[in-house]
């Protein structure tokens, strides 16, 4: 069985700093490696994932993740953050061979400070 | 627009009364999964359903219906409701291929008292 695990529920960031989400996983096969960000109030959008070819992958609002199989691993991050950052950032991972399944990490809450 | 609709968005029952939480999309999407949030939790899959009348249970189908009738909507229902099932569930659809993109609804905030 396979499960997904973010480290740290709330992480505080100043505007301008690093933002770096951990994601690991456990699963015999890589699997599908998504990260999502719900706002406020909102439902999950796409952020950024990973099926295939190159391990460093961009998504939107200058955010990409880089899967390292040897480590089990597909940490977020982004350069600089900005107060619109501030959210619930989720790792989530599809099996290949059973891909309908979705599994999510906890969530991490991310403030931004100023 | 593109968009997966749920309604209600907020829902106040109470023990034992059957309830149908909506879910449609305008996307043509052959796959749609029902998912419940939790505080500590994530979001946990109910069940999902790869085309019509095909669906499948996910991690927590307990308690929990579903049917697929058309491509476009797919209910969830709880037909004798329990506190524990108080939770915020979200309906997301894709097109339908392995590592797809899911598309979520806005959710809908159950109370079960």
């Amino acid at each position: 069985a396979q499960s997904v695990t973010q480290l740290g529920s709330h992480v505080s960031v100043s505007e301008g700093a690093l933002v770096l989400l951990r994601c690991n996983y456990s699963s015999s096969v890589p699997p599908y490696l998504f990260w999502y960000v719900q706002y406020p109030n909102q439902g999950l959008q796409l952020l950024l994932k990973y099926t295939t070819g190159a391990t460093l992958v961009k998504g939107i609002n200058g955010f990409e993740a880089e899967f390292k199989k040897s480590e089990t691993s597909f940490h977020l991050t982004k350069p600089s953050a900005h107060m619109s950052d501030a959210a619930e950032y989720f790792c989530a991972v599809s099996p290949t061979d059973s891909w309908g399944k979705l599994q999510f990490g906890a969530g991490t809450q991310v403030v931004v400070t100023p | 627009e593109a968009q997966v609709t749920q309604n209600p968005r907020y829902l106040i029952t109470v023990t034992g009364k059957k309830l149908t939480v909506t879910c449609s999309q305008n996307m043509n999407h052959e796959y749609m999964s029902w998912y419940r949030q939790d505080p500590g939790l994530g979001l946990r899959q109910i069940y999902y359903s790869m085309n019509v009348e095909v669906t499948d249970k996910g991690d927590v189908p307990e308690g929990y219906k579903v049917s697929r009738k058309e491509k476009r909507n797919f209910p969830l229902i709880l037909e004798s409701p329990s506190p524990n099932q108080t939770s915020l569930y979200f309906c997301a659809s894709s097109l339908g291929f392995a590592g797809d993109t899911q598309y979520f609804g806005p959710g809908t905030r159950l109370t079960v008292l």
